[in-house]
């Protein structure tokens, strides 16, 4: 059963506009996360992490954000550009466990 | 600094057979963990491995299994293939306690047939 969830497959946004990537979990218990970025014929790399005891985290352009509540965090980049187009993935990682999302491809068009 | 790679690229075995995969970690990272990405799909955690012992372990049956060694480079093996055994697995290195720090390979496509 998945438990991290990204319900987009994909995403096409124009160059210097903002990108939202959205994921979902279903797990309460699950306190920390991270959004990964692979391009096609590497391994995924560290983008960006949030901590349950905040709601936001900013890294340059990039920003998490997460709403516990809801259990639904995003990913949120501002502005697009055309290096971006990449599949991002979200991911919980309770303790030494790591569950990933099936990811969202985004294309920034130019 | 070197960063993590895999070996081989590509594999091809036929069900039934084993297979090892093997991975050498970020300099100076302590832990390594394994991932099975099927296509289409995210990555779905195996297990981990910190100072030789396994440290974390996914929804995978016994017959994968690791190795990590004093050099911290790692091996999975799987026994028993099955065709949906068939996907992309990948290893990533990092500190332990610090999931920001995990740095992935490029990954070993295996086919079994």
């Amino acid at each position: 059963d998945q438990q991290v969830k990204q319900n987009s497959p994909s995403l096409s946004v124009q160059e210097g506009r903002i990108s939202i990537l959205n994921c979902d979990y279903t797990n309460s218990m699950f306190d920390y996360f991270l959004w990964y970025k692979k391009y096609p014929a590497e391994g995924p790399t560290f983008l960006i992490s949030i901590s349950s005891i905040k709601d936001k985290n900013e890294d340059g352009r990039f920003t998490v954000f997460l709403n516990k509540s809801a259990k639904h965090l995003s990913l949120h980049i501002v502005p697009s550009q055309p290096g971006d187009s990449a599949v991002y993935f979200c991911a919980a990682n309770p303790g030494n466990q790591f569950y990933f999302g099936t990811g969202t491809s985004l294309t920034v068009i130019p | 600094e070197t960063g993590v790679t895999q070996s081989p690229t590509h594999l091809i075995k036929t069900r039934g057979q084993q297979v090892t995969l093997r991975c050498s970690s970020q300099s100076g990272h302590n832990t390594v963990s394994w991932y099975q990405q099927a296509l289409g799909q995210g990555p779905q955690f195996i297990f981990q491995y910190y100072r030789e012992e396994e440290n974390g372990r996914g929804n995978f049956p016994p017959r994968f299994s690791g190795l990590q060694f004093p050099n911290y480079s790692s091996e999975l093996n799987v026994n028993a293939l099955e065709l949906d055994d068939s996907a992309l697995y990948l290893c990533a290195s990092s500190w332990t306690s610090q999931p920001d720090t995990q740095y992935f390979g490029p990954g070993t496509r295996l086919t079994v047939l």
